[in-house]
């Protein structure tokens, strides 16, 4: 079957930087997607990776092992309104999104 | 309109009625899915339609149906509701469906089926 896994909450505080990691097993991979989900509101699209590396996007980096099954979303500088739920995303052989369940981020002052 | 919209916001529903929830984009995407958001899971998709005049079923399809009479609307039909079907409706769009376009979402419907 196809699974994505991420860790369900994580803890950080102001200013500071944070990984949030995500492992994938998926038929077929057509790329990775990572989305911010405030409470109540729908999910924005942060960043893609569809090759091996780090892509970089101002304070939101993403990156890639597709050997690994393997992606992590780096966060720098947090501000408190990074407090959100981020999703990880694998386009699979059939070009249809499999979602993990999410990670709660929650930014301490 | 700007995007995506969808309508209602939320609903509370009896067992056993029919609903229809309504999403528009304006962007002339080809491709809208619909997925349904429970606590603890993963988004899910529950159909697409990867053109208008073209439907699928996704990973959770039973008791929806939907249609794409034309680009801009994609309905999501519960023909009788059960309160399993209780959650967060979101409706997305993309350019195209057989590349790795960026799937777009509206603000999502909350249903609740007592």
């Amino acid at each position: 079957g196809q699974n994505i896994d991420q860790p369900t909450e994580m803890t950080a505080t102001e200013g500071a930087i944070v990984q949030i990691n995500c492992t994938y097993q998926t038929s077929g991979f057509n790329g990775l997607f990572w989305y911010q989900q405030h409470a109540g509101e729908a999910p924005t699209f942060l960043s893609y990776n569809v090759l091996d590396g780090l892509e970089e996007k101002g304070r939101f980096s993403s990156f890639l092992s597709r050997s690994k099954g393997y992606s992590y979303l780096l966060l720098k500088e947090l501000q408190m309104k990074d407090s959100a739920s981020y999703l990880c995303a694998v386009k699979d052989s059939n070009y249809q999104l499999i979602w993990g369940a999410g990670t709660k981020l929650i930014i301490k002052p | 309109i700007a995007g995506i919209t969808q309508a209602p916001t939320s609903q509370i529903l009896a067992a056993g009625r029919r609903m229809t929830l309504r999403c528009t984009q304006d962007m002339r995407h080809n491709a809208m899915y619909w997925y349904r958001q429970d606590l603890g899971l993963g988004l899910r998709l529950i159909h697409y339609s990867n053109t208008a005049g073209t439907t699928g079923k996704g990973e959770v399809p039973d008791g929806y149906s939907v249609s794409r009479a034309n680009t801009d609307d994609f309905p999501l039909t519960l023909a009788s509701a059960v309160p399993s079907q209780t959650s967060v409706y979101f409706c997305a769009s993309s350019y195209a469906a057989d590349s790795t376009d960026t799937q777009y979402f509206g603000p999502g419907t909350r249903l609740t089926v007592l």
